[in-house]
Parts: C-alpha cells; structure tokens; sequence
C-alpha cells in the first residue's frame, strides 16, 4: 500500500511569505500528526488532527496552522515566514489518536527560508 | 525544559559490537516509549517499542531495557551492521498530555567497518 506523501519534497520561500505543505497518509489512517525537525532539536510537535478535529496542539505560534479534509488528507500552513522557521517538516499518520507504536512517517519537506 | 533527552549526540560502534544508546526522561506519566531509526532524506520509522510496565521487549538483534526507577531506557542492537548506521529518536508518549508523543534530540549511530 502506498505510504504518506508529502508535497513538496523542497520549497525555497522568502522571509515574510507563507507557505503550505500536503500530507496524504496512508489509506485507512485518520489521525495525522505534524513535526518540526531542526538540527539538535530533534523533533518538535505541531499538532495532531483526527477525523478534521485538531486533537493536539505543540507550543508554536499561531502563525503556524493546520487543517484536515474529510478524506483525511492534511494541510500545514506557516505565514509570515522567519528564517528559524527553516527545517523539515514531517507529517506522520496512523490508524487512530494516540496509537503506541502506529506511526507512519512520510519524508518530509525541506523548507528553506531566505 | 525537555522531557526527553539523548544526551549522546553521536556514537561510534564497530561492526559486529554491540550498540547501546540512551534516553532519560523526566515525567512519571509516560506509559509507552519507542524507538525510531532515521536514514538521511527519509521520515522516521518504527523500530521497537516498550509498555512502561514492562522492563525489556525484544525484536531480533533489538531490545530495549526499561528502568522505570532510574527513568531510563536503552536500545541494545547486538551485533551491530553497517545498515544500522543512522539517526536513532526515542519517543515517550505521556498520559497527561492527551498520549502525545514527546520527541529526545537524537543520536546519530555511526558502525565503522
């Protein structure tokens, strides 16, 4: 079965834009969850949204955003960019919320922020 | 203030040694942690998980030891292989945080032939 797509794989955006990513999960998966990753820092949690309902929200401002559609299929948006905001973002999904081991990551989108 | 740490940023192991790599945590109210294996260019995934009520799982050349006392845990890979090679996270997920998964830094593993 295919796994979790993310779109696009690299984006190069200008200080002050907005971006937003895609993440389909995996077919049957309603819960996807949305991660921070930054050299050092491992990875830091966005937020986790199940059936189109944000469950979960880590500690970023609100330019960061999330939605999810009825057929599970994820959108992350950032505005007005900041260079820290330069990282990989990856999208994770599973069967259900708070699943133990049940998470399933795609490969992430290379955001570079100039 | 991190929950979850791998105070180890990078170790180095020979091929065919074991490796041992470390995670301490700070909140009592973790009940399942995991391990996840990351390759350059590609997501995390799973590689072994533990209940915190028990003290080892095991899966082939891995294990994890809980110590719940201690609040830590360790992944053995016994004997290590070049493919091992990789960052490696550790995940705790906490009952008072509505069983969100809080991430360590990780540790990049690299085997030497």
């Amino acid at each position: 079965k295919a796994g979790v797509t993310q779109t696009p794989r690299y984006l190069i955006k200008t200080r002050g834009q907005q971006v937003t990513l895609s993440c389909s999960p995996i077919s049957g998966h309603r819960s996807v969850s949305w991660y921070q990753q930054t050299p050092g820092q491992g990875l830091q949690f966005l937020f986790e949204y199940f059936s189109e309902t944000q469950r979960n929200k880590g500690n970023f401002p609100g330019r960061f955003s999330g939605r999810q559609f009825s057929n599970s299929r994820s959108e992350m948006n950032v505005s007005t960019l900041e260079l820290g905001d330069s990282a990989l973002y990856l999208c994770a999904s599973s069967i259900s919320t708070g699943a133990n081991y049940g998470y399933t990551f795609g490969s992430g989108t290379r955001l570079t922020v100039v | 203030d991190q929950q979850v740490k791998q105070n180890s940023p990078s170790l180095s192991v020979q091929e065919g040694r074991i490796s041992i790599l470390n995670c301490d945590y700070t909140n009592s109210m973790f009940d399942y942690f995991l391990w996840y294996k990351k390759y350059p260019a590609e997501g995390p995934t799973f590689l072994i998980s533990i209940s915190s009520i028990k003290d080892k799982n095991e899966d082939g050349r891995f294990t994890v030891f809980l110590n719940k006392s201690a609040k830590h845990l360790s992944l053995h890979i016994v004997p290590s292989q070049p493919g091992d090679s990789a960052v490696y996270f550790c995940a705790a997920r906490g009952m008072d945080s509505n069983y969100q998964l809080i991430w360590g830094a990780g540790t990049k593993l690299i085997i030497k032939p």
